[in-house]
C-alpha cells in the first residue's frame, strides 16, 4: 500500500527556535497533502491544506506566519513551526491524498511528536 | 460539512463483533463515509469507505442504510490488537474537501 513518512518522529527544541517537519509520500504522487495537529487524547484537528505548487490553505485560527508549510513537489511537504513555544507542543500528523476529493483516501504518516521546552 | 456523532467509548471482548455506529444526520448527496482506526501515538489507518448500502473488505464492513443518515462499521471477532480509536469521515467528493475528525470511538477489547 501507499506509504507516507514523516522526520522526525521525535523532536524537542528550546523556545523561540524553528523546527521544520517532513513529510513524504515515498510510492506515489500526493496530489494534496494534510496536516494535523492532536493534542493528548483528544481527535486530529485540520492545520491546513497543501497542493503542490501552491499556497496551502490554512484553518481558521490557524496562525500561517507560525506554521509555514511548504509542498515544493508531488512528494514532499514541510511543515515549519516557528518560533516554537511550549504550548507547540503536540503531536503532528501529515496525510497524503491523490486527490483533493472526500472519495480519495488519505495515507497517514506516523506522525512527529514536538516537545519545546 | 456534515458533523458526525459516535460513542465516546466501547468494550468488548476477544473473538466478539463490534459495530460502531455514526450518526450523520446533515449528509450530502455527494458526501462519502470513510472509517479510520488510530493507535496510540501513530497516524490513522484507512479501514474502509463507502457511498451506500454495504462493502466489504478483509478487515471490516460497512453497513449503510437507504437514508445515509447513519453508517456502521463491523468487525468481525476483535482481538486485542484491535484496541484503537476508530473515527468516521464524512467528506464531499467534489468540490473543496476539508476533511474533519469527529472524537472517535475507543474501542477496548479485552480478554
Amino acid at each position: 500500500g501507499a506509504v507516507v513518512s514523516q522526520h522526525p518522529s521525535r523532536v524537542i527544541c528550546k523556545s523561540g527556535t524553528s523546527v521544520k517537519i517532513e513529510c513524504r509520500s515515498l510510492d506515489f504522487q500526493a496530489t494534496t497533502m494534510f496536516w494535523y495537529r492532536q493534542f493528548p487524547k483528544q481527535s486530529l484537528m485540520l492545520m491546513a491544506t497543501s497542493n503542490e505548487g501552491s499556497k496551502a490553505t490554512y484553518e481558521q485560527g490557524v496562525e500561517k506566519d507560525k506554521f509555514l508549510i511548504n509542498h515544493a513537489s508531488l512528494t514532499l511537504s514541510t511543515l515549519t513551526v516557528t518560533s516554537a513555544h511550549p504550548e507547540d507542543s503536540s503531536f503532528y500528523i501529515c496525510s497524503a491524498s491523490t486527490g483533493t476529493s472526500g472519495s480519495n483516501e488519505q495515507f497517514f504518516g506516523p506522525g512527529t511528536r514536538l516537545t519545546v521546552l | 460539512l456534515a458533523k458526525t456523532t459516535q460513542p465516546i467509548s466501547m468494550d468488548s471482548y476477544e473473538g466478539q463483533e463490534v459495530n460502531i455506529t455514526c450518526s450523520h444526520n446533515n449528509i450530502a448527496t455527494n458526501d462519502y463515509i470513510t472509517w479510520y482506526q488510530q493507535f496510540p501515538s501513530q497516524g490513522p489507518r484507512f479501514i474502509i469507505q463507502g457511498y451506500k448500502t454495504k462493502v466489504t473488505n478483509e478487515v471490516a464492513s460497512l453497513f449503510i442504510p437507504a437514508d445515509r443518515k447513519s453508517s456502521t462499521l463491523s468487525l468481525p471477532r476483535v482481538s486485542l490488537s484491535d484496541t484503537a480509536v476508530y473515527y468516521c469521515l464524512v467528506d464531499e467528493a467534489g468540490g473543496s474537501y476539508i476533511p474533519t475528525f469527529g472524537r472517535g470511538t475507543s474501542l477496548i477489547v479485552h480478554p
